[in-house]
């Protein structure tokens, strides 16, 4: 069984804060990492796709790293701003293309 | 603009009646998924079909069927629904190839049943 560890569950910030959150996963026959970004009502839309060690993803103040030998990828946002809150999902690959999911980091920016 | 629809995007339904959960992609996706979502819970996929007339069961086992007779359309059926079955209902679709996009997500089915 391949578990995704998203920490933390929630999150509360002010406007302006930066943020960040981790996804943990399997190191071993790493294929490639996933994240979402899930706002209430909506479909989850990708952010990014992240597939080599070191790799550093950024869109706007959205930015993400990952670390494939440990297991892990933090989730940064800076300067937060209301339109930020949502959950974010992060989703390990595995060979054949389907995916496994994190329970999520609900984040709430609040004004 | 969407290009995966789920229908209904919410449905309050009694104990014991057959619903059918709709979902259909434009994009041409061989690959398409069912994920269900309890609140503060992890995504589990219950379904997933790899072409045509090709249907699996995922991770978490479902009372739902599914069918894939046509490449668009992918449709989950519950027979007799029951309050355990209240969840949220997400379909999903790929093209998959390493280092591209991901899945694409329908918004969802939200299903109560009374």
């Amino acid at each position: 069984i391949l578990n995704v560890e998203q920490s933390p569950q929630s999150l509360h910030v002010q406007e302006g804060d930066s943020t960040n959150f981790t996804c943990s996963f399997p190191s071993s026959n790493f294929y490639a990492l996933h994240w979402y970004r899930w706002e209430t009502a909506k479909s989850p839309e990708a952010l990014f796709v992240m597939t080599l060690n070191g790799d550093e993803k950024k869109k706007g103040r959205i930015s993400a790293t990952l670390n494939t030998k440990e297991g892990y990828s933090y989730l940064y946002i800076k300067g937060s701003q209301p339109e930020d809150s949502a959950t974010y999902l992060c989703a390990f690959e595995v060979p054949g293309g389907d995916m496994r999911f994190g329970a999520g980091t609900r984040l709430t920016v609040k004004p | 603009e969407a290009d995966i629809y789920q229908t209904p995007r919410y449905l309050v339904i009694g104990t014991g009646k057959k619903i059918t959960l709709e979902c259909s992609q434009t994009m041409g996706h061989d690959k398409m998924y069912w994920y269900q979502q309890d609140p503060g819970m992890e995504l589990h996929l219950i379904h997933y079909s790899y072409g045509v007339n090709s249907t699996e069961k995922g991770d978490l086992s479902s009372e739902s069927t599914v069918s894939r007779i046509r490449t668009e359309h992918f449709p989950l059926t519950l027979e007799s629904a029951r309050p355990s079955h209240t969840s949220q209902y997400l379909c999903a679709s790929s093209e998959f190839d390493r280092g591209r996009d991901g899945y694409t997500f329908g918004s969802g089915t939200r299903l109560t049943v009374v």
